[in-house]
């Protein structure tokens, strides 16, 4: 069981609020992921971190932003939402260590609803 | 064309059929992994892996690297195997990241 968390699970909002998804993650994985996912459709990487205050945005541009204060702490901000942010986030990590390929775990995921 | 194709994106099945769901990529890969989401999103990885076969219960995964195709089979499926089967990879020159396939949606009814 991967010890991977997320807050909140479901959120609803007006547009223009500013949201902060939280991650956190107790396994003391260097690497952290911000992934995107509409229904039916595909993940999308938005964000990643190698280390604390190592962060990169990813394939799909996004208006989100996330910081790496802490290694077990990865949060995503939206400083205004809109209605086109409605999706599921998704965060995960990995073990960083060396060029090997290692499997990711995930967290539960936030359904976001931007009204 | 995505770099990670999926068949059949849906399928339907009876409780004890045997299941293959099929991945085909385009790029150089360090490896391939197979991921299942329930509904209400959480996605747990079932396996990770670059040659031949691995099995792990009733799942089995191969993969053929010459052919870049990877199966994904079910032996003895059950309603609880109800779920999204996602193909992903880690590709040669950027494996700290992985390109997902669409996904495909099994349900098993009893």
């Amino acid at each position: 069981e991967a010890d991977i968390y997320q807050t909140p699970r479901y959120l609803v909002i007006g547009t223009g609020k500013k949201i902060t998804l939280e991650c956190s993650q107790t396994m003391g994985h260097d690497k952290m992921y911000w992934y995107q996912q509409d229904p039916g459709m595909e993940l999308h990487l938005i964000h990643y971190s190698y280390g604390v205050n190592s962060t990169e945005k990813g394939d799909l541009s996004s208006e989100s932003t996330v910081s790496r204060i802490r290694t077990e702490h990865f949060p995503l901000t939206l400083e205004s939402a809109r209605p086109s942010h409605t999706s599921q986030y998704l965060c995960a990590s990995r073990v960083g260590t060396g060029g090997r390929t290692y499997e990711q775990y995930f967290g539960p995921g936030t359904r976001l609803t931007v009204t | 064309k995505n770099e990670v194709e999926q068949s059949p994106q849906n399928l339907t099945a009876q409780e004890g059929e045997f299941i293959t769901i099929n991945c085909s990529y385009s790029v150089g890969i360090s490896a391939l992994h197979w991921l299942q989401q329930h509904p209400g999103g959480g996605i747990v990885s079932l396996f990770m892996l670059s040659s031949g076969k691995k099995k792990h219960g009733r799942l089995i995964a191969t993969i053929n690297i010459q052919e870049k195709h990877s199966s994904l089979h079910i032996t003895a499926s059950h309603p609880r195997d109800s779920a999204v089967y996602i193909c992903a990879v880690s590709k040669t020159f950027s494996n700290y990241k992985l390109t997902f396939g669409k996904g495909t949606l099994l349900t098993v009814n009893p």
